[in-house]
């Protein structure tokens, strides 16, 4: 059965500071693996999504790398701003979907 | 381009009933899948269609059931409600079946009394 973990559980920065969120799972054989963004009340928006084929992808200032072989994902988050607060969860796909726990990111002004 | 549309957007049941949720994917849409967020077991998969079939489904019970409709329009029911079905529940749809994003609906918040 596919487990994804996702740590730290929370974490709290000053504006303007780079970061880290971490994803792994237990099962490396999956189609693709997405990072989501949720706010609170709201439903989840797509961030990123990679391949099982790909190393990483890159959006503005997030980029996502994938190491299927070692089960971890890893999403860096550059130049952090208050609207980036949320909380993010990564999910893998195979035969369903299988999501984390999150993230809860908080960005100080 | 309209996003995934959830309806209801709350409701409130006692235990033992049946409900009924509806979503509507974005339009091109054929992959619709159904997610129970709660505080405790965070975002649990239920099940995924494509093309009117059930593709795979999550460690729910039996009284957890959905369909597809021939235009991509997807239910799911749960009958003989319990308390710890109180939850948020989401829908989501993809363009193409494992290859690409989710985009998610608001979601249902489901009370049971």
């Amino acid at each position: 059965k596919q487990e994804v973990t996702q740590i730290p559980a929370a974490l709290s920065v000053p504006e303007g500071e780079n970061l880290v969120l971490n994803c792994s799972f237990t099962d490396s054989a999956i189609y693709n693996l997405q990072w989501f963004r949720q706010d609170p009340g709201k439903g989840l928006t797509s961030l990123l999504l990679i391949q099982s084929s790909q190393r990483e992808q890159t959006s503005g200032r997030l980029n996502a790398s994938l190491d299927k072989s070692s089960g971890r994902s890893t999403l860096y988050i550059a130049a952090s701003q208050p609207g980036d607060s949320a909380t993010y969860l990564c999910a893998v796909t195979r035969n369903g979907f299988y999501f984390g726990s999150g993230t809860k990111l908080n960005v100080k002004p | 381009k309209a996003g995934v549309t959830q309806t209801p957007r709350y409701l409130i049941k006692t235990r033992g009933q049946q409900v009924t949720l509806s979503c509507s994917p974005i339009s091109g849409h054929r992959s619709v899948s159904w997610y129970q967020q709660t505080p405790g077991q965070g975002l649990q998969f239920l099940f995924e269609y494509f093309s009117e079939t059930q593709r795979n489904k999550g460690n729910f019970p039996g009284r957890f059931s959905g369909r597809q409709f021939s235009n991509s329009r997807s239910e799911m029911n749960v009958s003989t409600l319990e308390l710890g079905d109180s939850a948020l529940y989401l829908c989501a749809s993809s363009l193409h079946r494992g290859e690409s994003p989710l985009h998610f609906g608001n979601g249902t918040r489901l009370t049971v009394t």
